[in-house]
């Protein structure tokens, strides 16, 4: 158990909804991470906040859009959802920032159907 | 900009054998660099990392990796596979500055047979 919760485990719906995930980082974690893992891109890094602030932005679509929360919990809200947005979404807490050693969770699994 | 390849998505080795994962970056700082590992329907464990300092890394499970700057590599090792060994293994590069981010390779899914 790595000490990252997130909820849902798995997500069923439909094109053009939208859905929020949601993640609780390890205790005195202040970095949260958004990665999407799918089978033809790999493990895609979204973006990356740190107490709050947003600090860095990958691969992330406009139609997504994330926060951190003052009690540093993160939600990712996916919206007008295609079937590409199908996909393992990893939220991971670091107890530094810099040091790279991650926490993930055990992920949301999103199905667009 | 930071990647890492990782060479040959599959690998399969009898139990008892040594595992060989490889990894290549491209980094233009010093890398941080790290392995992690996926069991099934688990996220991602941190492996082993290097970060400065000795080349060699001892990590968890007795793998081990080597930073070869020359060749600008960072292979996974281990000399005896063990069937909980079967998993997906990703290298991964970073961070740079403040931000965090890691950059992961593709994957290498190990087999281990009897």
């Amino acid at each position: 158990d790595s000490g990252v919760t997130q909820t849902p485990k798995h997500l069923i719906t439909a094109t053009g909804q939208r859905v929020t995930l949601r993640c609780s980082p390890r205790s005195g974690d202040l970095s949260v991470y958004w990665y999407q893992q799918s089978l033809d891109q790999g493990l895609q890094f979204l973006i990356q906040y740190y107490n709050g602030e947003e600090r860095a932005k990958g691969n992330i679509l406009e139609r997504f859009s994330a926060q951190q929360f003052p009690d540093l919990h993160s939600e990712l809200n996916l919206s007008s959802l295609e079937l590409g947005d199908s996909a393992l979404y990893f939220c991971a807490s670091s107890p530094h920032q810099g040091s790279g050693e991650l926490f993930f969770g055990e992920g949301s699994r999103l199905t667009v159907l | 900009a930071q990647s890492v390849t990782q060479l040959g998505s599959h690998v399969s080795v009898s139990e008892g054998a040594l595992v060989l994962l490889r990894c290549n970056y491209s980094s233009s700082v010093p890398p941080y660099l790290f392995w992690y590992v996926q069991y099934p329907n688990q996220g991602l464990q941190l492996l082993l990392k290097y970060t400065t300092g000795a080349t060699l890394v001892k990590g968890i499970n007795g793998f081990e990796a080597e930073f070869k700057k020359s060749e600008t590599s960072f292979h996974l090792t281990k000399p005896s596979a063990h069937m909980s060994d079967a998993a997906e293994y990703f290298c991964a590069v970073g961070p740079t500055g403040t931000a965090s981010k890691l950059t992961f390779g593709t994957g290498t899914r190990l087999q281990v047979t009897l």
